[in-house]
Parts: structure tokens; C-alpha cells; sequence
């Protein structure tokens, strides 16, 4: 148990369904991301939010909308997903530091499948 | 461009010592983490580097040189319970310092 929890664990959608995965973290950081972990391939970042802002999106599709409403729970939004969408998707959260070892403690995924 | 390198598989036998190689090219360094996930897990953290130099916790213990963009983990005494994939991650400057970047990480398998 690191902390951070992920709803649902496992989902299945169509392309025009429209679902949303949520994350909770019970660490006090202030800072969440969504990473893609697709088989064979690294990490993807997806999102990060510090304090509550969107720092960066790194091009994601915007059929994948985020949602920060505070510092401890965070959405990936899916609407019109593609097959190739189908992954396990990561929540993280960290400390909003700059610098220092002050790693990021990740939920236990969503395993996604998109048909 | 972000670039880190890690081997894909390694195999190695109960009670040895194995070290699994990261190579790293990245728009700046804020240190390196090394993480274990076990297969439909939560990555989990191991070990961070920022100064050259190796950093011992248990039997784990990581490397790092950063004028080479190399780091090593080294896993001593092997357990059953070791195999996993291990996750090289940098943080560089991107987003504010909050950018991790990951390698494609390196599944091992611990044979009795």
C-alpha cells in the first residue's frame, strides 16, 4: 500500500463510451501526474498537476481530459478512446520540490481495454 | 532528445549478484531513481543518485557517473522474490523540474 489509489482497477469501453478514471492520494503531496504504460514500451508522462495546475500535457490526445479539483485527487477524463489507447494507466503524486530525492509514490493502476 | 537505455531481459540464478546497466541522455539532471515493479503492480521506489558515487541500502546498492550518463543497480544475494522489472527514471528540467523520464526497464528473471 503506497498511499495512492486508483478506481477501477480494470475497465472495459467502447470506442464511443465516455468513463472516467480517478486517483486519490493520501501522502499530503501536492503534486499528481498520469502516466501510459503500454507493454514494451517505457513510461509515458501523460499529465502532471502541481498545486492544482496543469504543468504540462506532453501532446496527449484530447480525447484524455485531466481533472485537479484539489491537491488530493485527481481524473483522467476518456471519451472516444482507440484500441490502441488500451494500457495500464499509472497515477503518481510526489512533493512539489524542485530538486532533492523526493520520489513519487505510484497507485497500483488502471488496466484499460478499449474495443 | 530524451534517451534512456536499459537492457530488455536478464536472467540470473538464487544467491548471486547481478547489475543491471541505465544509460542516459536527457535535457538536464535532477537525479536518478531506480524502481522495481512486479508483473500488475505499482512501480515502488529502490534507490536515488544525484552525486557520483554509489548508495548502499541493504542489498540493493546504485551507481551513478554523471559525466558518463551511466548508472548501475546491483542486486546481491538473489531471491525468488527479486524477479521483477526494474525502472531507470530521471528527472530533468522539463516542467519545472517535475518531469521523470523512464527507461523501458528490465524485466529479470531469479532462477532456483
Amino acid at each position: 500500500e503506497t498511499g495512492v489509489t486508483q478506481t477501477p482497477r480494470h475497465l472495459v469501453m467502447g470506442m464511443t463510451n465516455k468513463k472516467s478514471l480517478k486517483c486519490e492520494q493520501h501522502l499530503g503531496h501536492n503534486a499528481m501526474y498520469w502516466y501510459k504504460q503500454s507493454a514494451k514500451k517505457p513510461l509515458e508522462l501523460m499529465f502532471v498537476y502541481s498545486l492544482e495546475e496543469r504543468v504540462e500535457n506532453n501532446s496527449v490526445p484530447s480525447r484524455f481530459s485531466p481533472e485537479c479539483p484539489n491537491s488530493s485527487h485527481l481524473f483522467l477524463h476518456l471519451h472516444t478512446l482507440q484500441p490502441e489507447d488500451s494500457a495500464l494507466y499509472l497515477c503518481a503524486s510526489s512533493q512539489d520540490v524542485r530538486q532533492g530525492s523526493e520520489t513519487q509514490y505510484f497507485g497500483p493502476g488502471t488496466r484499460l481495454l478499449v474495443l | 532528445g530524451q534517451n534512456i537505455d536499459q537492457p530488455t531481459e536478464m536472467t540470473a540464478t538464487e544467491g548471486a549478484i547481478v547489475q543491471i546497466n541505465c544509460t542516459y541522455q536527457t535535457s538536464g539532471f535532477n537525479g536518478l531513481f531506480w524502481y522495481q515493479q512486479h508483473a500488475g503492480e505499482a512501480p515502488t521506489f529502490l534507490s536515488y543518485n544525484v552525486l557520483d558515487g554509489l548508495e548502499e541500502k541493504g542489498r540493493f546498492s546504485s551507481f551513478l557517473s554523471r559525466s558518463k550518463g551511466y548508472s548501475y543497480l546491483l542486486l546481491k544475494e538473489l531471491q525468488m522474490k527479486d524477479s521483477a522489472s526494474y525502472l531507470c527514471a530521471v528527472r530533468d528540467n522539463d516542467n519545472y523540474g517535475q518531469n521523470f523520464v523512464f527507461g523501458p526497464g528490465t524485466r529479470l528473471s531469479v532462477l532456483p
